[in-house]
């Protein structure tokens, strides 16, 4: 089986740039996507196709992609943005897996 | 407003089935790729099932292949989530979420979810 590996939290200062990892074999020869999840909320889209944003996602919110790991990035990071967030990939035509999450914490 | 809504949720006994809904509404429901994820109380997002824009081809997760079916009703904007000899592993919030239209996959809109509980 496939598994997408994140960390279980990563911790940030305001203003400051938060990096969010996700690993799988081969992961930049897929497309990677990342959603945002606030307590109690639905899950939002924030990257899709390794690096784009949706319609309304802040700039400060940026995705790459290559090699084994996918990476989120929030520059400028502010306090709404302390959510759990989960990369999620299609491993194959008939396979969607999510990461297991990511919770942000802003101090 | 382009929107989701499930409903169907609830309490049911360990090996019973539920049938879960998912209203579409705001978007041309027929044209777009859909899906069920679900998210165990404390944990992470799973996802579940998938089906086509005709719902001719669907695929499962091997957790819920032989025991889940989806399907959808285009010409009343309806997806649907059969759910059979269900266990306490099935308890979660189930949602419903759109596949984008863009030239690979990703989900652009998602319900807000309803809540299964599977108990004695």
């Amino acid at each position: 089986s496939y598994e997408l590996t994140q960390p279980p939290s990563v911790s940030v200062s305001p203003g400051q740039t938060a990096s969010i990892t996700c690993s799988g074999d081969k992961l930049g020869d897929k497309y990677a996507c990342w959603y945002q999840q606030k307590p109690g909320q639905s899950p939002v889209l924030v990257i899709y196709e390794d690096s784009k944003r949706p319609s309304g996602i802040p700039e400060r919110f940026s995705g790459s992609n290559s090699g084994n790991t996918a990476t989120l990035t929030i520059s400028g990071t502010q306090a709404m943005d302390e959510a759990d967030y989960y990369c999620q990939a299609w491993v194959s035509s008939t396979l969607c897996e999510f990461g297991g999450g990511t919770k942000l914490t802003v101090l | 407003e382009v929107q989701l809504v499930e409903s169907g949720g609830g309490l049911v006994q360990p090996g019973g089935s539920l049938r879960l809904s998912c209203a579409a509404s705001g978007f041309t429901f027929s044209s777009y790729e859909m899906n069920w994820v679900r998210q165990a109380p404390g944990k992470g997002l799973e996802w579940v099932s998938y089906t086509s824009r005709s719902g001719g081809t669907i695929y499962d997760a091997d957790s819920v292949k032989g025991r889940f079916t989806i399907s959808r009703d285009n010409a009343k904007n309806s997806l649907y989530l059969q759910m059979n000899s269900l266990t306490a592993e099935d308890t979660a919030v189930y949602y419903c979420a759109r596949e984008g239209l863009g030239a690979t996959r990703y989900l652009d809109l998602w319900g807000r979810g309803t809540l299964v509980t599977v108990s004695s």
